[in-house]
């Protein structure tokens, strides 16, 4: 089946634990990227990645990292969490030549 | 000023009501334009792409207008499972960076 899959689904961790939110697709999609998700603010993008070692950030990338050294995989990175990075955060992957965004099923993070 | 602006709602409408979103866009360079359906903080799922010419799947019509920047989405015929956030989403820079809209609530009732 195709899809996008994250890992955790669920976390509550404390400021200043470092922490790595996976994600993982099974379509040969060249571009995926990270969103966060808040009330009122819809979605926003954190980092993009155009193919494997090509990263660029999105509007909201400071406390982020993220790399890509297999096509399939883009993992977020909070090195140094803090409770403005409590949301609801989202990867997505598209296949090189369409727009249709395919998401995976989320991330709620709760930092303390 | 936001990129992309959506009534919030909600929008409580009897079944078998139409009902229209509009979504307006501040960027003239934006490239592509969809609507996305989203279930309560579920993941996002593409419901259509927008054409300048318009288009059309079953009971859904999106319209897109560049002259004034908006966007629009018309449901008819409404059905209790299009209970959902609608989420209008514009592409800029050859599909690289994508911008939502917080989305527009919509309650179908019996």
């Amino acid at each position: 089946e195709a899809q996008v899959t994250q890992n955790p689904r669920y976390l509550i961790t404390v400021t200043g634990k470092k922490l790595t939110v996976t994600c993982s697709q099974n379509m040969n999609h060249e571009y995926m990227s990270w969103y966060r998700q808040d009330p009122g603010l819809g979605l926003r993008q954190i980092y993009y990645s155009m193919n494997v070692e090509v990263t660029d950030k999105g509007d909201v990338p400071e406390g982020y990292k993220v790399s890509r050294k297999e096509k399939r995989n883009f993992p977020l990175i909070l090195e140094s969490p803090s409770p403005n990075q409590t949301s609801l955060y989202f990867c997505a992957s598209i296949r090189g030549g369409s727009d249709t965004q395919y998401f995976g099923p989320g991330t709620r993070l709760t930092v303390l | 000023r936001k990129e992309v602006e959506q009534d919030p709602g909600p929008f409580n409408v009897p079944e078998g009501a139409t009902v229209a979103f509009n979504c307006t866009y501040s960027n003239s360079a934006s490239q592509s334009f969809f609507w996305y359906r989203q279930d309560c903080r579920k993941e996002p799922k593409l419901l259509m792409s927008v054409y300048s010419s318009g288009n059309e799947d079953g009971r859904f019509t999106a319209q897109l207008n560049r002259a004034s920047q908006y966007i629009s989405l018309l449901i008819r015929d409404s059905k209790l499972s299009d209970s959902a956030t609608y989420l209008c989403v514009v592409g800029r820079y050859n599909f690289n960076k994508f911008y939502f809209g917080s989305g527009t609530k919509l309650n179908v009732k019996p």
